[in-house]
């Protein structure tokens, strides 16, 4: 099983809203990943995983929480969004950290996110 | 920044065509890889490019590497409709933990 899943396919929240997003891998990878993609641009890293303890936060807004409750799950909680936060959200995986771009991410299909 | 520039930004070739896009970056790498992905859906990887490595083939694609001029090239031969899509080059810092993509090309093949 070489998938990644995500749920849901799309989300409208209101600004006031709390709302979380999951992506699930069952390829027994040690590392995932949180991406941000707004149109025509490419991904946005905002947090990785590597075996369930955050490695890396690219200095993302806390009304945006990551959590990691084991090696196969991962969330993103939401709240207090702003509408300029509306975007494509991918979730990733690879067997371990990137080491130097050795690994491939297999990505999730992403969540639509609109925040009115 | 390690981030890729690629160009074009976009392209727009016949069916059957051959289509060239290309990625330059800004520090040693070790490795480049190619992703794809179709409109508003999730990243697929094509193919892992080694820094010792100068051409590498898979199906339609190929990929070369020039780590003299920072720069890599993706060949999709024989294009079909269903190539449509957004191409991305990633690469990753010596000691980096991250992948970091360049802008992407915006491929459109015409029937």
């Amino acid at each position: 099983d070489t998938e990644v899943t995500q749920t849901p396919k799309h989300l409208v929240m209101g600004m006031t809203n709390k709302k979380s997003l999951k992506c699930e891998q069952h390829m027994g990878h040690r590392a995932m990943y949180w991406y941000k993609q707004k149109a025509k641009k490419p991904p946005e890293l905002m947090f990785v995983y590597s075996y369930e303890k955050l490695s890396i936060n690219e200095s993302v807004p806390s009304r945006f929480s990551p959590e990691c409750p084991n090696s196969s799950l991962l969330n993103l909680h939401l709240h207090a969004l702003q509408p300029e936060d509306s975007a494509l959200y991918l979730c990733a995986s690879s067997q371990d950290l990137p080491r130097q771009g050795y690994y491939e991410q297999y990505f999730g299909p992403g969540t639509r996110l609109t925040v009115t | 920044s390690q981030q890729g520039e690629e160009d074009p930004q976009a392209l727009s070739i016949q069916e059957g065509e051959n289509a060239t896009m290309n990625c330059s970056y800004k520090t040693s790498i070790n490795n480049l890889q190619w992703y794809r992905q179709n409109s508003g859906r999730g990243l697929v990887h094509l193919i892992l490019i080694r820094s010792n490595e100068r051409e590498k083939h898979s199906g339609r694609l190929r990929v070369t590497l020039d780590t003299s001029k920072k720069s890599s090239s993706l060949l999709i031969t024989a294009s079909r409709a269903a190539d449509t899509a957004s191409y991305f080059c990633a690469t990753a810092n010596q000691g980096a933990q991250k992948l970091v993509f360049g802008q992407g090309t915006r491929l459109t093949i015409n029937p």
